[in-house]
């Protein structure tokens, strides 16, 4: 079965500090892991995916996730944070056996302080 | 603009209406999902279409939802005797179908508010 757990419901940083979001996942099989982000009012946007290639994955807007099989983590960074990165963060674990059908974590709310 | 639309993107009614939603997926994506977000919650799988064949439905669906998407194009969902509890965001995304990787893009969502 898959599942995410993000481990942080909120995050604070004060602008041009480390961001951090955690997210651990299980899956049954080799996984696909996503991060999205939805900023109020907003759709969904896709930050970054990882699909078995290289570990570390590289993203939009200076996101990276480096995906890490025996802690079964996909955790989310930014070198520096920028105000606006608030919004809120979901990991997401594909199941690619079954129709590719994603399973969201619950979110993780970032706020910038200036 | 060739995203995934959605339409309307706000809907209030009143509790036993019955309510549509519509989805515009990507124009060459063959895969279509719906979703329902509540509050402090992530996305939850609603159903799943394959060109216009729905493939699978979570038990989140009750019998007062149904989705349909006619010619493999947009979908729609209706939801009928609403109740407040079915108030959330009803999200769409669209996909190609791949056998390795494969990302689905989503729609702004449409809020509904049942009164």
């Amino acid at each position: 079965a898959q599942s995410v757990t993000q481990l942080d419901s909120h995050v604070s940083v004060s602008e041009g500090t480390p961001v951090l979001l955690r997210c651990n996942y299980s899956s049954s099989y080799s996984p696909s892991l996503f991060w999205y982000v939805q900023h109020p009012n907003k759709g969904l946007q896709l930050l970054l995916k990882y699909t078995s290639a290289a570990t570390l994955v590289k993203g939009i807007n200076g996101f990276e996730a480096e995906f890490k099989k025996s802690e079964t983590s996909f955790h989310l960074t930014k070198p520096s944070a920028h105000m606006s990165d608030a919004a809120e963060y979901f990991c997401v674990v594909s199941d690619r056996v079954n129709f590719n059908k994603f399973y969201f974590g619950s979110g993780t709310k970032l706020n910038v302080k200036p | 603009d060739t995203g995934v639309s959605q339409n309307p993107r706000h809907k209030i009614t009143k509790r036993g209406q019955n309510v549509t939603f519509r989805c515009d997926p990507i124009s060459e994506h063959n895969r279509l999902y719906w979703y329902r977000q509540t509050l402090g919650q992530g996305p939850e799988f609603l159903t799943y279409f394959q060109n216009e064949a729905q493939l699978e439905k979570s038990r989140l669906l009750s019998d007062r939802f149904s989705a349909e998407r006619p010619k493999g194009s947009f979908s729609t969902l209706e939801i009928q005797r609403t109740e407040q509890g079915d108030s959330a965001m009803y999200l769409c995304a669209s996909s190609l179908a791949a056998l390795q990787e494969e990302t689905q893009y989503f729609g702004p969502g449409t809020r509904l508010l049942v009164l």
